[in-house]
């Protein structure tokens, strides 16, 4: 069964605060990808990536960086935190092209920044 | 830019009792078509699928959906809910056209099913 491990459930940050949130998959998977989840807005692109070092943009990526440095971990940060940042970010991983492949999802990570 | 509208924000049946969410895609191309649920306290699971063929989908807990291509809707239905489906549900999209291997989701509809 796929595991996609966000390092922490719940994250308590100050505004200004470099923030780091930290997704690993054990299944081999080439595509990762960072959403945030707010309540009447659904799950929002932030970043994805289909391959080690590679990253393109999502919808909303703004205030937000990406890296991917080994296929397995993709790590969203947050270079000066604000409080509108403050969310449910979720990371997902899917095979190959993904063109028949679903996403699999981690727990979530929810972000207070304040 | 796709975009994917779930009109129903905030349903609430009793168990037994059918139900229909509606989801519809702005996109006019090839799409993949998703439906995701989110358990309380658990993680988005996937509930069922559509790439080709029959538009009529079933997906697991009794789940089926209905593809209409000439009105851009994905509806997700259930002859009868039951306590355990409370949930959030997520209809979600992806083009077969722009080379886009993200999902564009919609905004959810959060069912409460009362006993």
């Amino acid at each position: 069964d796929v595991k996609v491990t966000q390092s922490s459930r719940y994250l308590v940050k100050r505004t200004g605060e470099k923030v780091f949130l930290e997704c690993v998959q054990d299944m081999d998977h080439e595509n990762m990808f960072w959403y945030r989840q707010d309540p009447g807005l659904g799950l929002r692109l932030i970043y994805f990536s289909y391959d080690v070092k590679m990253k393109e943009k999502g919808d909303i990526p703004e205030g937000y960086s990406v890296s991917r440095e080994k296929k397995e971990r993709f790590s969203l940060i947050l270079e000066s935190a604000s409080t509108n940042q403050t969310s449910m970010y979720l990371c997902a991983s899917s095979f190959g092209t993904g063109y028949n492949s679903p996403l699999h999802f981690g727990n979530g990570t929810r972000l207070t920044v304040t | 830019a796709q975009s994917v509208s779930q009109h129903n924000h905030h349903v609430i049946l009793s168990e037994a009792a059918s139900l229909e969410l509606g989801c519809n895609y702005s996109y006019g191309g090839t799409v993949n078509l998703f439906w995701y649920v989110q358990y309380p306290g658990q993680h988005l699971q996937l509930l069922l699928k559509y790439f080709s063929g029959d538009p009529l989908v079933k997906g697991i807990k009794g789940f089926e959906a209905e593809f209409i291509k000439s009105k851009f809707s994905f509806n997700l239905r259930k002859p009868s809910v039951q306590w355990s489906d409370t949930a959030e549900y997520f209809c979600a999209v992806k083009s077969m056209d722009t080379g886009r291997r993200a999902l564009t989701f919609g905004s959810g509809t959060r069912l409460q099913v009362q006993p």
